[in-house]
């Protein structure tokens, strides 16, 4: 299993420019999250997701979008950056199972807007 | 609504002290609690968790945690540090029902000096 992969691993946008962040597990997991991680801020919850098709917010959702088409598959879009969004953005995963809540992390992509 | 703190933003210590990195929440009902571990230039992953039973919790690397529900905390401790434990350590929260969101602490950074 590769677990969570994410792509980019990093990348420069100009204000005002989109992109996507892509995040596959092969887990089979329900669970799937998006973090952001500033420095001295701990990580912050932005999106997640119990199952394909379902989405809710998390703590700072502003600027963002997410979908889940697909249980393995749970793209973030950023419509119009802005340099507050520069950031270390994570995806994780979990099983849908209450005794055992472990999150499996991807390697992160690091987000600079200029 | 559920947070997380930890007592201290950056601990220095000397190979072959003890630590104990602190941790509070605030929750209402019943939680699943986790350390998670970040090296240097790597995601995050699992060093321990509690789910119910035995409050004092082992995990990986001679780490162990212990949860007072009286004083809603989870500290980390380890006996004597190594160089490798050089890392950044967050603490997590999730409340035990449907759909509850993953909450972490803001972090604490370990530099262990050989």
């Amino acid at each position: 299993n590769a677990g969570v992969t994410q792509t980019p691993k990093f990348r420069i946008l100009k204000i005002g420019q989109s992109m996507t962040l892509q995040c596959t597990q092969d887990m089979n997991h329900n669970y799937m999250y998006w973090y952001r991680q500033d420095p001295g801020m701990g990580l912050k919850l932005i999106y997640y997701s119990v199952g394909a098709g379902i989405t809710d917010k998390g703590e700072v959702p502003n600027g963002y979008n997410v979908s889940r088409s697909t249980t393995e598959d749970f793209p973030l879009r950023l419509e119009l950056a802005a340099p507050s969004q520069t950031s270390v953005y994570f995806c994780a995963s979990s099983v849908r199972d209450y005794s055992y809540n472990e999150q499996f992390f991807g390697p992160g992509t690091r987000l600079t807007v200029l | 609504a559920q947070s997380v703190s930890q007592h201290n933003h950056h601990v220095i210590l000397s190979e072959a002290a003890s630590l104990e990195l602190g941790c509070n929440y605030s929750y209402g009902g019943t939680v699943n609690l986790f350390w998670y571990v970040q090296y240097p230039g790597q995601h995050l992953q699992l060093l321990l968790k509690y789910f119910s039973g035995d409050p004092l919790v082992k995990g990986i690397k001679g780490f162990e945690a212990e949860f007072i529900k009286s004083k809603f905390s989870f500290n980390l401790r380890k006996p004597s540090v190594q160089w490798s434990d050089t890392a950044e350590y967050f603490c997590a929260v999730r409340g035990e029902t449907s759909y509850d969101k993953v909450i972490f602490g803001p972090g604490t950074s370990l530099s262990v000096i050989p």
